[in-house]
Formats: structure tokens, sequence, C-alpha cells
């Protein structure tokens, strides 16, 4: 069975830095791609960052160059670094596995809340 | 980036009813498209996959079809764990997702 489990949210000041981690288990993940979904409260999802089985990296716009992914294949551990937090990142932050093509997202994990507040 | 548009965005309906539930991508993403529920405090949950595949374990009752830019999702006969908000996604490039269309009980 997939499972997913994520962990490593909280609340930080604006400009500070999380790193997110989801333990994976039950599927072969260094063969895995693996994606990052964050929802703000009260809000629609929106698409983050993901790596493949390969390695490659891919983040979207609002994140490129402050969102690091990343993962340790030893541990089956997914990770995103958030550094330089605006008030706009708030929100549950999801990791997700795909089930045929990448982003067909059919494994989730239950999500870690990042709060950006002063 | 593709761009998702959800009708409506929210409707009311009863046990037993039929619904649908559109989806409009601003450009076409061919059949590279995927419905999710989401309940309160739950993740969201794989529906169906490029456009109209049921993800093992889903009911029956939850259909999809379309291609290019225009797609429906249909749910007949509703019950009540049904009651929750749908989002679409393409996965034709970098994921964007629909606005949500919350179903809530009339």
């Amino acid at each position: 069975e997939v499972q997913l489990l994520e962990s490593g949210g909280g609340l930080v000041q604006p400009g500070g830095s999380l790193r997110l981690s989801c333990v994976a288990s039950g599927f072969t993940f260094d063969t895995s791609t693996m994606n990052w979904v964050r929802q703000a409260p009260g809000k629609g999802l929106e698409w983050v960052s993901v790596i493949d089985g390969s390695g490659r990296t891919v983040y979207a716009g609002s994140v490129e160059g402050r969102f690091t992914v990343s993962r340790d294949t030893s541990a089956n551990t997914l990770y995103l670094q958030l550094n330089n937090l605006r008030a706009d990142d708030t929100a549950m932050y999801y990791c997700a596995k795909d089930i045929f093509s990448g982003y067909d997202l059919g494994y989730w994990g239950q999500g870690t809340l990042v709060t950006v507040s002063s | 980036d593709i761009q998702m548009t959800q009708s409506p965005s929210s409707l009311s309906a009863s046990v037993g009813d039929r619904v649908i539930i559109t989806c409009r991508a601003s450009q076409s993403v061919t059949t590279y498209l995927n419905w999710y529920q989401q309940k309160p405090g739950k993740a969201p949950k794989l529906l169906i996959y490029a456009a109209s595949t049921l993800q093992r374990g889903v009911p029956s009752r939850f259909s999809g079809s379309g291609s290019g830019t225009d797609f429906t999702l249909t749910i007949n006969s509703l019950q009540p764990e049904d009651f929750a908000t749908y989002f679409c996604q393409q996965s034709y490039t970098l994921p964007t997702f629909g606005q949500g269309t919350r179903l809530d009980i009339k």
C-alpha cells in the first residue's frame, strides 16, 4: 500500500525558511515521479514542484529560485526546502505521487501546514 | 500556463440527482485531464485520469468525457458521500488546476 507522510510545517516569519519532508513507502521510490502541491486556506490547488526518477526538477514560477525539491532515495524521503518565505506561501503542502504519466496524482499525503506570519 | 476554468463554481443538488461539472482549458490538452474530489480537511482524491479512465476503486456512477479543451465530469445518482469539492487538472504541461466546484446538498 502506498503511503506518504509529510512533516516539517509550522509558523515562520516572512523571509524565513522551512524544510518539509515526505516519507514514502509501498512503492519503488527511487524511480518514481514525486510532486508537491499546495493549497492556501479556503482556496484551490496549486502545483509547486516535481522531481522525476532521474532527479530532474521543475518548479512553478511563483516559487522558482526560492524553493528546492530534493530526495534521499536511501531514506525514501522527499524534501521541499522553502526559503525567503512570504505571506502568500501560507498553505497546506501536500506531497503526491503519480500513477502513470508524472502529473496524474493518484496518491497524496495528509499534508503539512505552513503559516508565514510575523 | 494553461488556464483551467470550471463551471459552475458551486451547485446544490439532492441525493439521487445527476450532476454535470464542466472544465475548459485555455488551449488543447488532448486527453491529459484529471478530476479530483476533495472533502473538508482531507487531501484530494483522484477520480478520473486521462479524461475518461476511472481510477481504481472509484464508483462507476462517476464518469468523465471530453478532449481538446472541453471536458465534463458526470456523477449519476448522487450519494451522500459525493458532496464535496471537485477540481479538474491538466497534465499536458506543468499542471494547473481549475478553481473548483463545490457541490452541496440542496
